[in-house]
């Protein structure tokens, strides 16, 4: 079963704007991971924000994790064509850490030039 | 590091055959995990492996799947029997749990699995 619930399912903008996804999950984390997917290919690790943390960037990427709601944003500065993908969150439920994701079914994003 | 790798690509076979796929982790990396995608569907677990001991297998992962990692190093998992709703897109990742309890999972291309 998918723990996460990504939202919107399919995002399209123009390039320049911001793209926000959301996630919501159900059960106590470790950490929550985003990930991009390009079509036919395997997963790109974008950003892993911890349990104890609320906000993180990387570059354009911005994070934030809201664990009494048990939901997340990752929201894409001044898009670019190249971020059409499918971004999905996915959660490590066990305190130990390093054990398998479940991930949610994903936000498709496309970015028109 | 040279990433995950993952062969084949493409795998087309006749429903009842039997079929192997391999994975190549970062060599560092001492867990490796195997995940099912379907078509609009997020990644789903199939089983992990730590070194060479399985971990954990999903309840996916019927007793027509089975996945090994002898040598601790790459990966092979082999489907029996192939069925028509084995078909998807299998996906290898690896970690490295040595430096602390958060770090990502490397994915490779995957193993793409059509049943005629």
């Amino acid at each position: 079963s998918q723990q996460g619930e990504e939202d919107p399912q399919a995002l399209s903008i123009q390039e320049g704007e911001n793209a926000t996804m959301n996630c919501s999950y159900k059960t106590s984390i470790n950490n929550l991971q985003w990930y991009r997917q390009n079509s036919g290919r395997g997963l790109v690790h974008l950003i892993l924000i911890r349990s104890n943390e609320r906000e993180k960037h990387s570059g354009r990427l911005r994070v934030t994790l809201d664990t009494s709601k048990k939901s997340s944003s990752l929201l894409i500065t001044a898009s670019r064509a190249a971020d059409t993908a499918s971004y999905f969150c996915a959660t490590d439920v066990s305190i130990s850490g390093n054990t398998p994701l479940v991930f949610g079914k994903g936000t498709r994003l496309s970015v028109i030039a | 590091d040279t990433g995950v790798s993952q062969d084949p690509r493409h795998k087309i076979t006749k429903r009842g055959q039997n079929v192997t796929f391999r994975c190549d982790p970062i060599s560092e990396h001492n867990r490796l995990y195997w995940y099912r995608q379907t078509l609009g569907q997020g990644p789903e677990f199939l089983t992990y492996f730590q070194n060479e001991a399985q971990l954990e297998k999903s309840r996916l992962l019927s007793d027509r799947f089975s996945a090994e990692r002898p040598k601790g190093s790459f990966s092979t998992l082999e489907i029996q029997r192939t069925e028509q709703g084995d078909s998807a897109m299998y996906l290898c990742a690896s970690s490295n749990d040595r430096v602390s309890v958060n770090q990502p999972q490397h994915f490779g291309d995957g193993t793409r699995l059509s049943i005629l």
